[in-house]
Parts: structure tokens; C-alpha cells; sequence
């Protein structure tokens, strides 16, 4: 399996532009999760899906940023408008259905400036 | 509410050195646990962990690390750093509901 494979690796764009985040996660698992991760607050939770489904959303910032997870093969995460204090690394992990482990995909490297 | 602590945040260690990385966590029940490793400009990677039953768990890479209920720790280890296991290292907590939680992470330098 390739593992979490996710898109783009880098991404510079202007404050007010949108960004989406893509993410297929690795075959077989049917928990999906979008961390994003700072020097300042470290790897944060933002959302996470079982079966498609969002289950907590709890840690997504604002109303900028949503998700979406169309099929069990696929998920993105959009920030509109992107700001500035956005930039992040933000990641995809994947987890199997009985277990508690989570695969981290490469992340993406988000510059908004 | 489960929460992790890594009191460390930067460690340096010579090549060939013992390495103890502290992890203790706050939760009611016993967690699942968990060490992952952060090479620069990598995603996370998971090293072990501990679901049940013996409570030293052995890991990718030579790591292991071990649960102790008693000071609700559970430290990474490894006899012998290499050169290449410079990273940033994350302790984690699960509640067995897809709710994990990530300690702030401890920095690893090896000196030559």
C-alpha cells in the first residue's frame, strides 16, 4: 500500500485566497483525520470522520475552514478565506476500524502570505 | 479528560548513548499508548505501541518502551542512539474512541 497519500506537499498562496487540502487515506481504513501543526501549539486535532461521517469538529478554528469526505477514498479541507496565521503543516491520518492506531500521511506544507 | 506530558522538550545525546525519552499521561482508565517519530519535513510515524498485556513493548528501530501504571509513565528507550535517529519524537494517548491525544514532543539531537 502506498499509505496516506496527501496533496499538495507545499502550498504558497495570498491572504483571502481559497486553499483546498486533499487526502486518500489507505485502503481499508474508515477513520479519517486532518491535524494541523505549529511550533507554537504543536499537532492539534481538527476534525476527524468514521465511515464518512464527521464525528467531532471540535478543533476546527473557525468557520474558514471546512471539511469534507465525499467517499471512503477521499477528503479535503478547505480554508476560505486563508489568513495568515493558517500556515501550518497540516495532516492526513488514516486508522483502522478496530484498532486505535493512526497512519500518518506526509503533510502539507501551507504558507499564506 | 486524557492529557500527555513529555517534561523534555530538547535532549542531546552522544552516538552509541542510552536514550530515555519520559512520556506520562492522565487518564481514568488504562489508554492506549503510543510513541510515533517526526523526521524533518516527514509525517508522523508510528515506533510502537501499548494496547495490553506485557507492558514492555518492543518497537521498530530497536525502540522500546515500557507502561507503568503505578507513575502513569510510559518512556521510550533505546541502548544505542544512531546518528539517524535525530527527530522530533511524540508520545501519545487513546481513548479507544479515535480521540488521541499528542504531547508536545521532544527534540532529539545526537552528537558525533
Amino acid at each position: 500500500d502506498a499509505g496516506v497519500i496527501q496533496s499538495p506537499r507545499h502550498e504558497v498562496t495570498e491572504m483571502g485566497q481559497e486553499v483546498t487540502l486533499r487526502c486518500k487515506p489507505i485502503s481499508g481504513h474508515n477513520s479519517l483525520f486532518w491535524y494541523r501543526q505549529t511550533m507554537m501549539r504543536g499537532l492539534e486535532l481538527l476534525i476527524y470522520f468514521n465511515n464518512n461521517v464527521p464525528i467531532d469538529d471540535s478543533g476546527m478554528p473557525e468557520d474558514r475552514f471546512s471539511a469534507k469526505m465525499p467517499n471512503a477514498s477521499f477528503s479535503t479541507l478547505k480554508i476560505q478565506p486563508s489568513e495568515p496565521r493558517d500556515s501550518a503543516v497540516y495532516f492526513c491520518a488514516s486508522g483502522q476500524p478496530e484498532g486505535e492506531t493512526q497512519y500518518f500521511g506526509p503533510g502539507t506544507r501551507l504558507l499564506v502570505l | 479528560a486524557q492529557s500527555v506530558t513529555q517534561p523534555d522538550i530538547h535532549i542531546t545525546v552522544s552516538e552509541g548513548a542510552s536514550l530515555e525519552l519520559r512520556c506520562n499521561y492522565s487518564y481514568g482508565a488504562t489508554p492506549y499508548l503510543f510513541w510515533y517519530v517526526q523526521s524533518p519535513g516527514q509525517g508522523l510515524q508510528l515506533l510502537l505501541k501499548y494496547f495490553s498485556g506485557d507492558t514492555l513493548v518492543q518497537g521498530i528501530k530497536g525502540f522500546e518502551a515500557e507502561f507503568k501504571r503505578s507513575q502513569s509513565s510510559f518512556n521510550l528507550r533505546k541502548p544505542s542512539v544512531h546518528w539517524s535517529d535525530a527527530a522530533e519524537y511524540f508520545c501519545a494517548v487513546g481513548a479507544g474512541n479515535n480521540d488521541m491525544r499528542f504531547g508536545a514532543g521532544t527534540r532529539l539531537t545526537v552528537k558525533p
